[in-house]
């Protein structure tokens, strides 16, 4: 079983369109992440999942909202996105918060997206 | 807050010769670093990484790094480049005062038959 999962791995999407991202884990954390990937630039935080609750925003526009049901799922619903927003979008996990900073987050495949 | 900056966006090197990435950091407290491995339509995966134990850290698949406070550096080396070696690398740190990673810009490594 892979450790980490993603779907779709790709998604093209109109500025209207309202998508989800999925992400599951098959390792048993209890920390989840999101980041965006664009080419040439380090990775760029999003949100951060602990037990189930949110504990990181790092100012993300409105038009990506994350959910997490439990810690084995993680969702990112989008909603009129803009051009700007095309990216890989990367899922990642690790065992909690507490020790996270030596922790190693394990990252999922990704999703490709593309905003028309 | 840490961050962290890879010298040189492309590397490219002939199979069999020494792969050497260079990463510099900058950080207030003691840091954490690390190295991860991107594959072509993969996510990230770790290489190695420094806790403050042992300043010479080895990783997976023949690599290593060193940490020098001195020089604010943990580069990356392989003694003998594979084509199997050619991905994006990316240096990323932390530290006890913020868990959360700060990546570099990552670095393309190809490798010349």
């Amino acid at each position: 079983e892979t450790g980490v999962t993603q779907t779709p791995r790709h998604l093209v999407m109109g500025m209207t369109n309202k998508k989800s991202l999925k992400c599951e884990q098959h390792l048993g954390h209890n920390a989840m992440y999101w980041y965006k990937q664009s080419a040439k630039k380090p990775l760029e935080l999003m949100f951060v999942y602990n037990f189930k609750e949110q504990t990181e925003n790092n100012s993300v526009p409105s038009r990506f909202s994350p959910e997490c049901p439990n810690s084995s799922h993680l969702f990112l619903h989008l909603h009129t996105l803009q051009p700007e927003d095309s990216a890989l979008y990367l899922c990642a996990s690790s065992q909690s918060l507490q020790g996270a900073a030596t922790d190693t987050q394990y990252f999922g495949p990704g999703t490709r997206l593309t905003v028309l | 807050a840490q961050s962290v900056t890879q010298l040189g966006s492309h590397v490219s090197v002939s199979e069999g010769a020494l792969v050497l990435l260079r990463c510099n950091y900058s950080s207030s407290v003691p840091p954490y670093l690390f190295w991860y491995v991107q594959y072509p339509n993969q996510g990230l995966q770790l290489l190695l990484k420094y806790t403050s134990a042992a300043t010479l850290v080895k990783g997976i698949n023949g690599f290593e790094a060193e940490f020098k406070k001195s020089e604010t550096s943990f580069h990356l080396t392989k003694p003998s480049a594979h084509m199997s070696d050619a991905a994006e690398y990316f240096c990323a740190v932390s530290d006890s005062n913020d868990y959360k990673l700060s990546f570099g810009a990552g670095t393309t490594v190809t490798v010349r038959a």
